[in-house]
């Protein structure tokens, strides 16, 4: 079971705006850094989001990050059907000295 | 640019070891501001962290290897910095480690921000 809990999926109309949530606990996302990724069924998944809310160069401002306290969110505006894809959390727990990831979270664009 | 190599067997069978490499170009290994690690993806699944190795030679951080716990007793990561590669070696293997094997470099904030293409790794008889 993951540690962290995604939604399974989540849709929106081209144009529009989504939100993907991401919650964990007070040993991981409350004490560290988030980072998200997108994943194109048979590609490697791809850093979108690290350090909460940073993005890597390349990554257009349509994405962003935050967290508060145990919980996190990816947002993405102006929805392409490009983005269609699955979308991971990801943390580091500090009880467990260990990476922990989200469940992903499959996208669908409309 | 960076890039990440993995390479090894796409086949075993069950209770043999996996050994993976992870070869990196474009950059050094040796690094104060990361880590390498290995994350494994199951058909059809999500991804799994398995280990992070930060280079033993280097003592500014305290503890050099983090191991899934779930994985800790079969799992060894390892660092051979004369040929800028990290290896995983898995022993006794059945068929729910069968999954996409991924390598990545690991930032100190641990995000993973560069991934080999991945390797799929199958155990079966």
């Amino acid at each position: 079971q993951p540690v962290l809990t995604q939604p399974p999926s989540v849709s929106a109309a081209t144009g529009q705006k989504v939100t993907i949530s991401c919650s964990g606990s007070s040993s991981d996302i409350g004490k560290n850094y988030v980072s998200w990724y997108q994943q194109v069924p048979g590609t490697a998944p791809k850093l979108l989001i690290y350090d909460n809310n940073q993005r890597p160069s390349g990554i257009p401002d349509r994405f962003s990050g935050a967290k508060s306290g145990t919980s996190a969110t990816l947002g993405i505006i102006g929805l392409q059907t490009g983005d269609e894809a699955n979308y991971y959390c990801a943390t580091w727990d500090s009880t467990l000295s260990a990476g922990v990831f989200g469940g992903g979270t499959k996208l669908t664009v409309l | 640019q960076l890039q990440l190599q993995e390479s090894g067997p796409g086949l075993i069978k069950p209770s043999e070891t996996l050994s993976l490499t992870c070869t990196v170009s474009g950059g050094s290994i040796r690094s104060r501001n990361y880590y390498w690690g290995w994350i494994r993806q199951p058909p059809g699944k999500g991804l799994e962290w398995i280990a992070n190795i930060y280079d033993t030679d280097i003592t500014y951080h305290s503890g050099s290897t983090f191991y899934n716990p779930s994985l800790r007793s079969r799992v060894t990561i390892s660092v051979d910095t004369s040929k800028n590669q990290f290896s995983l070696r898995l022993i006794s293997v059945t068929a729910a480690d069968t999954a996409v094997y991924y390598c990545a470099r690991v930032s100190l904030g641990a995000a993973f921000d560069s991934w080999g293409q991945g390797t799929l790794v199958t155990v079966s008889s």
